[in-house]
């Protein structure tokens, strides 16, 4: 079975302090692995689609970057609108379409 | 048009009553989904249309009734739901099923059950 672990839970930076995200999977083969973007009462945001092992992605103060085993996402000089819920995914390769979410790390930038 | 539009935003339902979700997508996309999410939890699979057929139910209650009426619009209809089905319901898109890419989602419906 497909699994996705996110570590931490909760961050909580101050502006300007950057960070990364880790996200775990356990995955026969990935199709693709995903970062959105929650804030609270909304729906997720896509962010990046990562596909194999060494790719990167920007987007903004934003940077995925993706193993074999885990993905990083790379928060460069924060700002308290960065604040959000980041959640992973994965997509597996084989005939079964379902993605996998973890449970999120909660991002609180101070200003 | 690059957005998910799900109506209604909030609904408030007794236990009896019958009621339905919608959502609607004008990007061409030919998979859609709907989602459940509840409280500081990830959002979990309920159904995936592809090209207006049901490809997968993971094994959802029959009281959730999908319908995708054509490839612009998703329904969800709901009957004698209990008070735990109260959650976020979303809906998302993508072009097509499994070829890795990202969905588009839906602002959700916050649905409680009375």
């Amino acid at each position: 079975e497909d699994q996705v672990t996110q570590s931490p839970e909760a961050l909580r930076l101050q502006e300007g302090e950057s960070s990364s995200l880790n996200c775990s999977y356990t995955v026969s083969g990935l199709r693709g692995l995903f970062w959105y973007r929650q804030d609270p009462g909304k729906g997720p945001e896509f962010l990046f689609t990562l596909y194999s092992a060494g790719e990167e992605k920007e987007k903004e103060r934003l940077k995925a970057t993706l193993t074999k085993k885990e993905s990083f996402l790379h928060i460069t000089a924060p700002k308290p609108e960065d604040s959000a819920t980041y959640l992973c995914a994965v997509q597996a390769t084989g005939g079964y379409q379902k993605v996998t979410f973890g449970t999120g790390t909660k991002l609180q930038v101070i200003p | 048009d690059t957005e998910v539009t799900q109506t209604p935003k909030h609904l408030v339902m007794g236990m009896t009553n019958k009621k339905s979700l919608k959502c609607e997508q004008h990007m061409g996309h030919r998979a859609m989904y709907w989602y459940k999410q509840k409280a500081k939890k990830p959002p979990e699979l309920m159904f995936v249309y592809s090209y207006e057929k049901l490809s997968i139910n993971e094994s959802v209650p029959s009281r959730f009734s999908p319908e995708c009426p054509n490839s612009s619009l998703l329904n969800l209809h709901l009957h004698a739901l209990q008070p735990e089905d109260s959650a976020l319901y979303l809906c998302a898109s993508s072009q097509v099923v499994d070829r890795g890419h990202g969905y588009t989602f839906g602002s959700g419906t916050r649905l409680t059950v009375v």
